[in-house]
């Protein structure tokens, strides 16, 4: 019940596309959906994140799109552009005492030139 | 730099080693973290610890040993591994986990077990 599925496992756009990356869950108890982005040798980043009572998030080139009635969230880069290659991750925290961030398998963005 | 520093970051052992893996964190955060990353896997959970106490351990083998001897420092302890535990480890801490704040995430140590 603490999976999230994400997909797809490799993504190529290019310069100037939009690249979206889609997550599904099922514990309704996931109150929190952050997505990372993670570039080689480096440790995962914060995004953009969003809560279930919006239905979409903007920050600059990136948006979450998120259905609660689906149990989907999805993140959406506008303007795709080279140095947004990197590995994407989706996440989602359960509420309570014990909130444990639970990650999707990752896509990896490759944007080309 | 996010402020959270792994070392070493790259480390290759055999299977009968003892190494440790260490992280420490400069943005005054109580609770800090071990995940285990493997390729085209989700990232895993392995430890938390809020306040110096381990809350969390998430069915992790007893060769993988965690240390936290105060809020900035953070050990994994690594002992007769196998090579399946080839593995990014990253640390991450958080002001508190009991709230919705940021997770920092390390540079990760890539572990190698031959």
């Amino acid at each position: 019940q603490q999976q999230v599925k994400q997909s797809p496992q490799s993504l190529i756009v290019q310069k100037g596309g939009i690249s979206i990356i889609n997550c599904a869950y099922e514990n309704t108890a996931f109150d929190y959906f952050p997505w990372y982005q993670q570039f080689p040798g480096k440790g995962p980043a914060l995004l953009i994140a969003i809560r279930p009572d919006v239905s979409e998030k903007k920050e600059g080139r990136f948006t979450i799109s998120f259905n609660k009635s689906a149990k989907q969230f999805s993140l959406h880069i506008m303007d795709s552009q080279p140095g947004d290659s990197a590995t994407y991750f989706c996440a989602a925290r359960t509420s309570g005492s014990a909130r444990q961030l639970t990650f999707g398998s990752g896509t990896q963005l490759t944007v080309l030139p | 730099e996010t402020g959270v520093t792994q070392t070493p970051r790259h480390l290759v052992m055999g299977m009968t080693n003892k190494k440790s893996l260490k992280c420490e964190q400069h943005l005054g955060h109580n609770a800090m973290y071990w995940y285990k990353q493997s390729a085209k896997k989700p990232l895993e959970l392995m430890f938390v610890y809020n306040f110096k106490e381990q809350t969390e351990n998430n069915s992790v083998p007893s060769r993988f040993s965690p240390e936290c001897p105060n809020s900035s420092h953070l050990f994994l302890h690594l002992h007769t591994l196998q090579p399946e535990d080839s593995a990014l480890y990253l640390c991450a801490s958080s002001q508190d986990p009991t709230r919705d704040t940021e997770a920092f995430f390390g540079q990760g140590t890539r572990l190698t077990v031959v």
